[in-house]
């Protein structure tokens, strides 16, 4: 079973705060991604990678940047953080087959 | 560009009567991948069916679904609703460009 972890699990900032939300996957995937879940958005895609130094620009990408670092490792940073980015946060990687694997998700206020 | 509707935001049942979600999209893309994930409270969210077979029924864990290629529809069914079954399912399409489109989700609300 794939294996997809985040952390923090649950996040506070302020207006303004730096937040960095971590991923790893340790199934060698070549694809990863971050997602914003929002009631009656459903899952949106920020940003997402094919590889270490990679990164491609999703669909709602303002106000996110991104880093993948290793095969393993690919980080959602907020510098400016908003209200408007208050929500709960997924990560994914995909591999062959084009089945996600998710992780159990970061919850975001910001205040 | 792609697209996925799912015109249920809300979809309340009660225990034992069969459930249907719905799920049409659109994409210029013959070879498509439809998905149906389901995220529980509290887990993460994980695959329930896919397929790209025109016709074919799919089925996992007692839902089943078949992709219509001509009206661009992959309903989701059970014949039974379980208070278990109760989540948030999301369908979602791939068009073989890693790429993923997820529809707004419907919640599904099971009640004895």
């Amino acid at each position: 079973e794939a294996a997809v972890t985040q952390s923090p699990r649950n996040k506070v900032t302020v207006t303004g705060g730096n937040v960095t939300l971590s991923c790893r996957q340790t199934n060698s995937h070549n694809y990863m991604y971050w997602y914003r879940q929002d009631t009656g958005h459903g899952l949106r895609l920020i940003h997402y990678s094919y590889g270490a130094g990679n990164l491609q620009i999703g669909d709602v990408p303002d106000g996110y940047k991104a880093t993948r670092t290793t095969q393993e490792d690919f980080f959602l940073l907020l510098e400016l953080a908003s209200p408007s980015q208050t929500s709960l946060y997924f990560c994914a990687s995909s591999g062959w087959g084009n089945t996600l694997y998710f992780g159990a998700g970061t919850r975001l206020s910001v205040l | 560009g792609d697209s996925v509707t799912q015109k249920e935001g809300l979809v309340t049942l009660t225990e034992g009567l069969p459930v249907m979600l719905n799920c049409t999209y659109q994409t210029i893309y013959s070879n498509a991948f439809l998905f149906w994930y389901v995220h529980y409270l509290n887990e993460s969210p994980r695959l329930l069916l896919k397929s790209s077979t025109d016709n074919k029924r799919t089925e996992h864990q007692g839902f089943h679904a078949t992709l219509h290629k001509s009206s661009s529809s992959f309903h989701l069914q059970k014949s039974s609703a379980q208070l278990s079954d109760s989540a948030l399912y999301y369908c979602a399409l791939n068009t073989g460009n890693y790429k993923y489109v997820f529809g707004a989700g419907t919640r599904l609300k099971v009640i004895a």
